[in-house]
């Protein structure tokens, strides 16, 4: 059964550096997303992607983090200065269908920022 | 901006006890779904409720959506060590952004 996955799993990192996430969609989704879970927390939307531009993005999504699809198979989001409150769990997620559809989470990046 | 509560917080039952989670939102809902999350593990999607007053069953599960489309429960009957997890709701307001509820964490004793 496809999947989304990503990479790496885990990523520790010091604050102010840039981190970037990866993620690879399956394959015949046209909906991506980025999520992110504060350890015991629920679980937040960052920002909607589609047709290679963003769709939605949360308060969250401040002008540190951007997304991007590079290549036509990985979907990337990248937070360019890394402050102590990014760390969290990052999941992807994509959907075949807009709208209110059923989303493929990833297994997650868990970031670390010292 | 919208929220979604769930309750309760935490649940703690022995095996084979049933368990019921509720999800209540401020506003009307067009849909609601219900993810799954295991210790370490990410949201998996179990099922999405549209219309109003809607029952849905899946083996030991049953999910209903409120007649005003407000809130929705999920129900497990006779639970296993398996549904040990954290049970999710998540919602959309005509965009297909989720913003996922609180949660109810709950564990199963064998």
């Amino acid at each position: 059964e496809p999947e989304v996955t990503q990479t790496p799993s885990h990523q520790v990192t010091q604050m102010g550096q840039e981190v970037i996430l990866r993620c690879v969609p399956i394959s015949n989704h046209l909906y991506f997303y980025w999520y992110r879970q504060i350890l015991g927390q629920k679980v937040e939307f960052l920002v909607s992607f589609y047709n290679n531009e963003i769709s939605e993005k949360s308060e969250i999504f401040d002008d540190q983090f951007s997304v991007e699809r590079p290549d036509g198979s990985n979907f990337t989001l990248k937070i360019r200065s890394t402050k102590l409150e990014d760390s969290a769990m990052y999941f992807c997620a994509s959907g075949r269908l807009a709208g209110d559809n059923e989303q493929f989470f990833g297994p997650g990046t868990r970031l670390t920022v010292l | 901006g919208q929220q979604v509560m769930q309750i309760p917080q935490y649940q703690h039952v022995q095996e084979g006890e049933d368990f019921t989670t509720y999800c209540n939102s401020s506003t009307t809902l067009s849909n609601i779904q219900w993810y799954k999350q295991r210790p370490g593990g990410h949201p998996v999607f179990l099922i999405q409720l549209v219309k109003s007053g809607e029952v849905k069953k899946q083996k030991r599960l049953t999910f209903q959506f409120g007649e005003a489309k407000k809130n929705s429960s999920l129900h497990i009957t006779a639970t296993q060590t398996t549904d040990v997890g954290t049970y999710f709701c998540a919602v959309t307001y005509n965009t297909d952004k989720l913003i996922f509820g609180t949660g109810t964490r709950l564990q199963v004793f064998p």
